[in-house]
């Protein structure tokens, strides 16, 4: 199983669906969970951590789910500017106490 | 007011050359981090530093050298370029290690 895995997708998807996406972790030692957005040819940028009980922002849910190892991301209302690749990022605690960082999930929200 | 700032934003060289790239936050943060995202856009950490002492480095050929003149700069040097060593190089930092990141945006490395 991969450290931290997601849908490549792309999801294809209406002006104002909702959309989600989730991501599975194989360590289940990991502590900290994040979404990041990644637009074409630029930097990640950090869209949300997710907190065990969960959290909003807005149009943005996240949820951790630590019994089946995963976190979820649901974008209600999608706009044309939600279009980008969503990345799932899980720190793994242990010596090196590092960030993997998921392949990505790409999203397209269609006029 | 550049959070994370890295120079150059653009790199093209020749195969068999010595580059640098310079990475510089603003942010007071402790970590700072080089990732290497390559053409299947996948993001690999390369190295960590915390408070310019080295505490992740991953399996990079030691061509690669990063270097941490004070907890707010992060270089990253590299020898004797490959073709297979062109990819998207990106500077981050956190307040700490289980915090998110600020990226940098990131240099985009072409080995001709």
């Amino acid at each position: 199983r991969k450290e931290v895995e997601q849908d490549p997708g792309p999801f294809n998807v209406p002006e104002g669906a909702t959309v989600a996406f989730n991501c599975t972790y194989s360590n289940s030692a990991s502590q900290s969970f994040f979404w990041y957005r990644q637009d074409c040819r630029k930097e990640p940028k950090l869209l949300m951590s997710v907190y065990s009980s969960g959290n909003e922002d807005g149009r943005f849910t996240a949820q951790l789910n630590r019994a089946s190892q995963y976190i979820s991301l649901l974008i209600r209302d999608s706009k044309l500017s939600d279009s980008a690749t969503y990345l799932c990022v899980v720190n793994k605690v242990n010596r090196d106490d590092k960030i993997i960082f998921g392949k990505g999930t790409r999203l397209h929200i269609l006029p | 007011d550049t959070a994370v700032s890295q120079t150059p934003k653009y790199l093209v060289t020749q195969m068999g050359n010595d580059k640098s790239i310079k990475c510089e936050q603003n942010l007071g943060h402790d970590t700072m981090y080089w990732y290497k995202q390559d053409s299947k856009k996948f993001l690999k950490i390369m190295f960590s530093y915390n408070n310019k002492e080295l505490i992740i480095n991953e399996t990079v050929p030691n061509r690669f050298s990063p270097k941490s003149p004070d907890k707010a700069h992060l270089n990253l040097h590299i020898n004797s370029l490959e073709l297979g060593d062109s990819a998207v190089y990106f500077c981050a930092s956190s307040p700490a290690r289980t915090y998110g990141y600020t990226f940098g945006s990131g240099t985009r490395l072409t080995v001709v």
